[in-house]
């Protein structure tokens, strides 16, 4: 079965730039979606496809995507940053999907 | 706004069952797949299943395969989740999600606010 593999913790500080990676082969067919999720709250998308944000999430989130490594970048963090994120893909091959194991983002 | 609501959830003992429901608003349930995904406590996420829009399809993750069953009412813009043979390690908060998919891209939108499952071990 697919894995994707994401860093336990990041942390960045106020105002600066911080980069989530997810790695997995399943990726190589399709894009990576990326989840923030705070505490006691369902998830929410942030970015999908190649490079979009859904209506209501700041433009300091990006992602992008190489081989079979997806990066989500918040440029500018701020404190209401500081969640659980988390990266989805599909496995074409066996039509199951499957998350990356979290990245808990502490903004200092 | 498109918008979901689970519910069913509570204690249950081990090998009983629950049924999950989700029930959708304020978009053509019937156009689009559907996901249940769980979350055990202080643990990641982990997708459990996936049914298509009419029903035809569905999918599980190989740890629920013969015991969890997905369906929807098109009828009702109902998703549901029948849980049989339960488990302790079946103890999560279990959310339903719209599947959006245009080509290579794909992602849940909306998420329910998940229901709580709990199975004593």
């Amino acid at each position: 079965s697919s894995e994707l593999t994401q860093d336990p913790a990041v942390s960045v500080a106020l105002g600066q730039t911080v980069r989530i990676t997810c790695q997995g082969d399943s990726l190589r067919s399709y894009y990576a979606s990326w989840y923030q999720q705070k505490p006691g709250q369902a998830p929410v998308v942030v970015i999908y496809g190649k490079n979009n944000r859904p209506s209501g999430i700041p433009d300091r989130f990006s992602g992008s995507s190489s081989g079979d490594t997806a990066s989500l970048t918040i440029t500018g963090a701020q404190a209401e940053d500081e969640a659980d994120y988390y990266c989805n893909s599909r496995d074409s091959s066996t039509n199951h999907w499957v998350f990356g194991g979290g990245t808990k983002l502490t903004v200092l | 706004q498109a918008q979901l609501v689970e519910s069913g959830g509570g204690v249950v003992q081990p090998g009983r069952s629950l049924r999950l429901s989700c029930a959708a608003s304020g978009f053509t349930f019937s156009t689009y797949a559907m996901h249940w995904v769980r979350q055990a406590p202080g643990k990641g996420l982990e997708w459990v299943a996936v049914i298509s829009y009419d029903g035809s399809n569905k999918y599980y993750t190989d740890s629920v395969k013969g015991r969890l069953t997905i369906s929807r009412d098109n009828s009702k813009n109902t998703l549901y989740l029948q849980m049989n043979s339960l488990r302790a390690e079946d103890t999560a908060v279990y959310y339903c999600a719209r599947d959006l998919t245009i080509s290579s891209e794909n992602w849940f939108d909306p998420w329910g606010q998940g229901t709580l499952v709990t199975v004593p071990s």
